[in-house]
């Protein structure tokens, strides 16, 4: 079982609808949580990041942690064909390193 | 403005050459990271520093080495034992735990 897992897609939106991105992990004891955004050819850059239960908001995007379930997602509102890139999961276990997932590439249909 | 700059940004290697890759931070941050990416797919974690003059392997440390003389620096090089070494390499920080990654721009690296 992998650490991290994501679908790795492509996920296809249609503009202006809701994006839903799902991530899960192994450790139960992991503590941090983030999402990063890359665009091909392009860096990471962090987008959300959360480490207790429940939803944390930030303009269009809503990050949301289970750790019961071991599961955080990302949710995209009203999305724009700006935001068609590959979105990283990666996790805290247990010092600063982070634990990445494979990425889902999310691409909005105009 | 803090960053990280990461330079070349494009890298062309011959066969049985060693390169060398810059990684330059001033966000006073302890921890620096070396990265892998290819096509496709996910980070694949080289070596990385939590304090100057130590560093650990990662999970495909063979064939790259590094050094950290200084807080601010972690250069990586890629020796002629990495025989697939054409890859995307992303160099990254961290704050402390839970303040997750900075990343660089970010070197593209091809074997000619």
């Amino acid at each position: 079982q992998k650490e991290v897992e994501q679908n790795s897609g492509p996920l296809s939106v249609p503009e202006g609808a809701i994006a839903s991105l799902n991530c899960t992990y192994s450790d139960r004891g992991s503590q941090s949580f983030f999402w990063y955004r890359q665009y091909s050819g392009k860096s990471p850059e962090l987008i959300m990041f959360i480490y207790s239960n429940g939803d944390k908001e930030d303009g269009r995007f809503t990050a949301q942690l289970n750790k019961a379930s071991q599961y955080v997602s990302l949710l995209i509102r009203d999305s724009q064909p700006s935001d068609s890139a590959t979105y990283l999961c990666a996790v805290n276990r247990y010092d600063e390193k982070l634990t990445f997932g494979t990425g889902t590439r999310l691409t909005i249909i105009p | 403005d803090g960053g990280i700059t990461q330079s070349p940004k494009y890298l062309f290697r011959k066969e049985g050459q060693n390169v060398t890759l810059s990684c330059e931070q001033n966000l006073n941050h302890d921890a620096m990271y070396w990265y892998r990416q290819d096509p496709g797919q996910g980070l694949r974690l080289i070596y990385y520093s939590q304090i100057v003059n130590d560093f650990q392997k990662g999970d495909i440390a063979e064939g790259y080495s590094v050094s950290r003389e200084k807080k601010e620096s972690f250069p990586l090089t890629v020796t002629s034992a990495q025989k697939n070494p054409t890859a995307f390499y992303l160099c990254a920080s961290s704050g402390g735990f839970g303040y997750g990654y900075t990343f660089g721009s970010g070197t593209r690296l091809t074997v000619v």
